[in-house]
């Protein structure tokens, strides 16, 4: 079946750098976006970027502009999400979800289990 | 960017209906977008439910029963979505989704609905 395993829960000190992995499998890998969405603590969902096939970020939120990189290893079937210059505001869960082109409509399935990324000094 | 509004909460009995909505910015259009709809559980991620664009254009997410469904009121620039025959396992966090073109993705706040 269709699965988005994603990497650990990580800690980091404010100033740091987090990489967030999202490994595919059940499906061509390079025939979907990936995206990536992010859930603060009790909070709702906030959308960051995308990365298609080719590893181009498409486009992406203004507030991660250049603080946000993502990538794409086609031989692992994995994409890296790293976050720089974290800030305690950026504690979250991170979640990578695939990209599903319908006749209708482009929606997000399914999605990875998240990876909790908690900024501390 | 555009900001939805979702109210943060609705409750309903066992078997009754659930109405949630989802306020688009006065500066766009319901009619324009497709809505997307979906369900988080504590602790759990978010999976999707569906989309309405029109009754003839909407998709059901795979494996989605019948009484969850999509539509618009335009008269008051809000997409809903309508659960009938509620059961407990439908409490959960809704949340709304539009994808305007060439820009970023935008969620709703989101609504936690109660199952009384």
């Amino acid at each position: 079946q269709v699965q988005l395993v994603q990497s650990g829960a990580e800690v980091k000190k404010p100033g740091a750098s987090v990489k967030v992995s999202c490994k595919a499998s059940g499906y061509t890998f390079i025939n979907y976006n990936i995206h990536w969405v992010r859930q603060a603590p009790g909070q709702g969902l906030e959308w960051m970027a995308k990365i298609n096939p080719s590893g181009v970020i498409s486009n992406y939120a203004h507030k991660f502009q250049g603080r946000v990189t993502m990538t794409r290893d086609t031989s692992t079937s994995t994409v890296y999400m790293e976050l720089r210059s974290l800030r305690s505001e950026d504690t979250a869960v991170y979640y990578c979800a695939r990209e599903v082109a319908g006749p209708g409509g482009d929606w997000l399935d399914p999605w990875g289990q998240g990876s909790l990324v908690t900024v501390s000094s | 960017q555009p900001v939805l509004t979702q109210p943060p909460s609705s409750s309903a009995s066992p078997g009754e209906s659930a109405r949630l909505t989802c306020a688009l910015p006065s500066d766009i259009d319901v009619d324009d977008y497709n809505i997307y709809w979906y369900q988080q559980k504590p602790g759990s991620p978010p999976t999707y439910l569906l989309y309405y664009f029109s009754d003839s254009d909407k998709g059901q997410g795979s494996g989605v029963p019948s009484r969850f469904s999509g539509s618009k009121d335009a008269s008051a620039n809000t997409g809903i979505l309508l659960i009938s025959g509620l059961q407990s396992e439908d409490e959960a966090d809704y949340y709304c989704m539009i994808w305007p073109a060439n820009a970023p993705v935008v969620f709703g706040g989101g609504t936690k609905l109660t199952v009384l």
